[in-house]
């Protein structure tokens, strides 16, 4: 099956930018959907197709795929954005809805 | 505005069973992919199981044969049905709306989501 590749953590200071990678065998064919949850909490669309937000979502949140490697940047980091991260895709060849592992993004 | 609420979790004995409900308001549930996804305490995000507004349902390989999704189209509500429960199903089950996109293959990403039930499964 489909395996999605995140670090567990990053570390970045208020005002700064934070960039979460998540990797897949050729993943730049597929679309990339990101998600934000925080403690006790649901999670969040933040970002779908590779680099659309949905309503409600600040332009901070975009998002890039090519290769082996999507990236969900986070620009003019707030405390706020503290949370964990998941990227997901839909595998076709097994029909399998596959999530990353997480990442933890602590705001310094 | 669309909400779901999902109830009926709880603490259940190695082998049980539990009907997990997904109550629906500010869409239609059968006119939309709806799906369950579950997080076991302190871990990562795991699918385990879609239904395509065509009434096709997939399941992942952990719960396939165990697991089963419905939904009741009068009452606009998505269940779970579990069986032959074992610890490693021990986690918080959430209920999402799913939307299908084309962009040179096809994806399905969720853009609304429930708070959540917690199914323990322990003797």
């Amino acid at each position: 099956s489909y395996v999605l590749t995140q670090p567990p953590s990053v570390s970045v200071a208020p005002g700064q930018t934070a960039r979460i990678t998540c990797g897949g065998n050729n993943i730049g064919s597929k679309s990339v959907h990101w998600y934000q949850q925080k403690p006790g909490q649901a999670p969040v669309l933040v970002v779908y197709d590779d680099s659309d937000r949905p309503s409600g979502i600040p332009e901070r949140f975009s998002g890039f795929n090519s290769g082996n490697t999507a990236t969900l940047t986070i620009s003019r980091v707030e405390a706020g954005d503290e949370a964990d991260y998941y990227c997901q895709v839909w595998d076709s060849s097994s029909d399998d809805l596959v999530f990353g592992g997480g990442t933890k993004l602590t705001v310094l | 505005e669309v909400q779901l609420v999902e109830s009926g979790g709880g603490l259940v004995q190695p082998g049980g069973s539990l009907r997990l409900s997904c109550a629906a308001s500010g869409f239609t549930v059968s006119s939309n992919y709806m799906s369950w996804v579950r997080q076991p305490p302190g871990k990562g995000l795991e699918w385990i199981s879609i239904i395509y507004s065509g009434d096709s349902t997939y399941y992942a390989d952990s719960v396939k044969g165990r697991f089963t999704i419905s939904r009741d189209k009068s009452k606009n509500t998505l269940y779970l049905e579990m069986n032959s429960l074992r610890a490693e199903d021990t986690a918080v089950y959430y209920c999402a709306r799913g939307l299908r996109m084309y962009s040179g293959s096809y994806s399905t990403y969720f853009d609304y989501w429930g708070q959540g039930t917690l199914v323990t499964v322990s003797s």
